[in-house]
């Protein structure tokens, strides 16, 4: 499985933009980048994917690196709904599609 | 609203009797699922993937006899922990696709509590 990097923790206020990065340089072609996150005691919500071009939705942002080493999610205007953990994830599409979670990041939001 | 739905959301059960988890695909029909186990503090862990009409393919570790698993229409996977234990208490969550270019949904998982 090509993994993936994320901090820890981020903290943010309430109304600011977040950025949370994603390191995944074995990633390969067939690769599509997740986003989900999880709040407590709640299944993974799917937040976006992309596969080389930069992607927007109703609820976030991701923008992809040229290379595809790396990407961020962009939460533009964090509110207290969005504290959670968010985790970027790897799906290859061909040989494996099932998707892997590692540690996330823990995402608190200040009023 | 929930495309992807699982029952029960969370169940008490004595050691040693067996707990059926469904789940169920609401908007679309999914030849593959996924059942995941999440302990506390902790990631979601892959237990195995559900194939209609064929065989789970399961984790490394993760023992095919204690957690059946059945696929046996293209919107219904179910788990079901066998002879269950306290340490087998944990958050269990399932997951679909309508294909595999597309995201995954995850049901809202089931607290699983073994006195």
């Amino acid at each position: 499985d090509a993994k993936t990097t994320q901090p820890n923790s981020m903290e943010s206020n309430e109304e600011e933009p977040v950025h949370l990065p994603c390191n995944h340089s074995t990633i390969s072609g067939t690769d599509y980048i997740h986003w989900y996150r999880q709040l407590p005691s709640q299944g993974p919500e799917y937040v976006i994917h992309g596969l080389t071009s930069n992607v927007n939705n109703r609820m976030a942002s991701l923008a992809i690196a040229e290379d595809r080493k790396s990407s961020t999610l962009i939460l533009h205007r964090a509110t207290l709904r969005d504290a959670a953990v968010y985790y970027c994830i790897l799906r290859d599409t061909i040989n494996d599609y099932k998707l892997s979670f590692g540690a996330g990041t823990t995402v608190t939001v200040r009023a | 609203g929930a495309v992807v739905s699982q029952h029960p959301s969370w169940v008490i059960c004595k050691s040693g009797t067996s707990v059926k988890i469904e789940c169920r695909s609401l908007d679309f029909q999914a030849t593959t699922m996924f059942w995941y186990r999440q302990f506390p503090k902790q990631s979601l862990m892959l237990m195995a993937t559900s194939n209609e009409g064929s065989k789970a393919t399961y984790e490394q570790g993760v023992e095919k006899d204690k957690f059946l698993i059945n696929h046996a229409s293209l919107t219904l996977s179910t788990l079901t922990v066998t002879s269950a234990h306290p340490e087998d208490s944990s958050f269990y969550i399932c997951s679909a696709s309508k294909d595999r270019d597309s995201p995954l949904h995850f049901g809202n998982g089931t607290r699983l509590t073994v006195t």
